[in-house]
């Protein structure tokens, strides 16, 4: 079945310092969401990415889709403690209304 | 405006007995509902999906089930739980409609659950 992977599993970073995370899918993928968790919260949509070499900001978080629509990254620039979490991304294999998250990379902010 | 309500929030359960989960969703008609597993400190199992009453699809093999009485309400059971069933459960809707352009899955707040 459809397989997300997401690299780093955890990433400790000092704030002000940079983020990235990376999102791999088995399969081409029609589109690709991202959500964040906040510690024992609920993961909240950020954005969602539909065309081959996408590229989309938020504020300081930028988020790109690959060229072969098959991996994703979140980038975040100058981390600041608000930014802790979870972040995930999310894809829904073509045919079905189910959607796989990715593992997973949790963010700690060090003020 | 939509909202998605999911109780209870907490509970402690010994092995063995009964679990209840409930969801409903309110301001919107026909949405896909779907359950969610998440182990302390790891990532989001789909457990199952529905797109409309009655109708469950089940992804991992287990001791839980789900039902879709009505249109915006969604259960998810046990009738005996397992110490592997302590974790996370988040219930979650998204508009019905599909399409290459996706749609944004909404969660509730999460039933924290501990088997005992």
């Amino acid at each position: 079945g459809q397989q997300v992977m997401q690299i780093p599993q955890y990433q400790h970073v000092q704030e002000g310092e940079d983020f990235t995370t990376y999102c791999n899918s088995s399969t081409t993928l029609s589109n690709i969401q991202w959500y964040k968790q906040r510690p024992g919260g609920h993961p909240v949509f950020l954005i969602q990415l539909v065309k081959s070499g996408e590229v989309k900001k938020q504020k300081r978080l930028t988020f790109q889709f690959g060229e072969a629509k098959k991996n994703s990254s979140l980038h975040i620039t100058a981390t600041q403690t608000t930014d802790v979490g979870t972040y995930f991304c999310a894809v829904s294999p073509s045919g079905t209304y189910k959607y796989i998250f990715g593992t997973g990379t949790r963010l700690k902010v060090l003020a | 405006s939509q909202t998605i309500h999911q109780w209870p929030a907490t509970l402690v359960q010994p092995v063995g007995s009964p679990l209840s989960l409930e969801c409903t969703v309110e301001g919107t008609s026909n949405p896909n509902l779907y359950w969610y597993r998440q182990a302390a400190g790891r990532g989001l199992q789909l457990l199952f999906y529905s797109v409309g009453i009655g109708q469950i699809s089940s992804e991992v093999p287990q001791n839980l089930s789900a039902s879709r009485p009505q249109d915006r309400q969604f259960i998810l059971s046990s009738k005996k739980l397992l110490l592997s069933d302590s974790g996370f459960y988040l219930c979650a809707w998204c508009p019905r409609w599909s399409g290459v352009s996706g749609n944004t899955i909404y969660f509730g707040e999460g039933s924290w659950l501990t088997v005992v």
